[in-house]
């Protein structure tokens, strides 16, 4: 079955850029889907970071837009996310999951277990 | 606009019937998908569509939905539904997905 498995470094500074990964099993990401980054702060709600269709197609939250970059590489089947300029605002649980995209919606159907990433210096 | 609202929190008898709403502009051009989540767990998608279920689902929770309103129903309630649950759907530009702030759900 398809499996999303994230990696991050846990523990980051203040103004540093972690590159967290989500690494997927069971599907190539080529073969279709979009995928994408969801985050939730401890206690909170769920805010959507970005997805991106293997095709090249991306889409950023347009409050996090100018610090967010999701990368792809199909060769290893994972894709990553890159968030700038971290702060303590930034510290929640990075989920990454597929996305059933449609004319009338956007689903996520599959979600890894999500990586804590703490932002304090 | 570019939000979803939900209520907070909501409690239902054991075995009784529960609406959740989820509010938003958005809504009325696209559908809400809706996710349950407990306690140090992800999130885990229970409708989405029209009315389409997981496997594994059960058919005790459905959806509707009215204009810019949507609303899941979960029909005798059961102790494992005690959970966060969250409606998404995209915004009303379509190229962005926004999710409502959650409903918590107490099984009394």
């Amino acid at each position: 079955q398809v499996q999303l498995q994230e990696s991050g470094p846990g523990l980051v500074k203040p103004s540093e850029t972690p590159s967290l990964t989500c690494a997927v099993s069971g599907y190539s990401i080529s073969s279709g889907y979009y995928w994408g980054w969801i985050r939730q702060p401890p206690g909170k709600g769920l805010e959507w970071i970005g997805s991106f269709y293997h095709s090249g197609s991306t889409y950023y939250n347009p409050s996090l837009k100018s610090r967010v970059t999701i990368l792809v590489d199909t060769s290893k089947n994972q894709f990553s996310l890159k968030l700038t300029s971290m702060t303590a605002a930034d510290t929640a649980v990075y989920y990454c999951a597929r996305v059933m995209t449609t004319v009338t919606d956007s689903a996520f159907d599959i979600w890894g277990q999500g990586t804590l990433v703490t932002v304090s210096s | 606009s570019s939000e979803l609202t939900q209520d907070p929190a909501v409690s239902v008898a054991l075995g009784q019937t529960v609406r959740i709403t989820c509010q938003g502009d958005s809504l009325r051009s696209y559908y809400a998908s809706w996710y349950q989540q407990k306690p140090g767990q992800a999130p885990v998608l229970v409708i989405y569509g029209k009315n389409d279920r997981p496997a594994g689902i059960p058919d005790r929770f459905f959806v509707s939905s009215s204009g810019n309103t949507a609303s899941l129903t979960i029909t005798g309630a059961q102790a494992e539904d005690e959970a966060d649950y969250y409606c998404n759907s995209r915004d009303s530009s379509g190229n962005h997905v926004v999710f409502g702030g959650g409903t918590k759900v107490t099984v009394l």
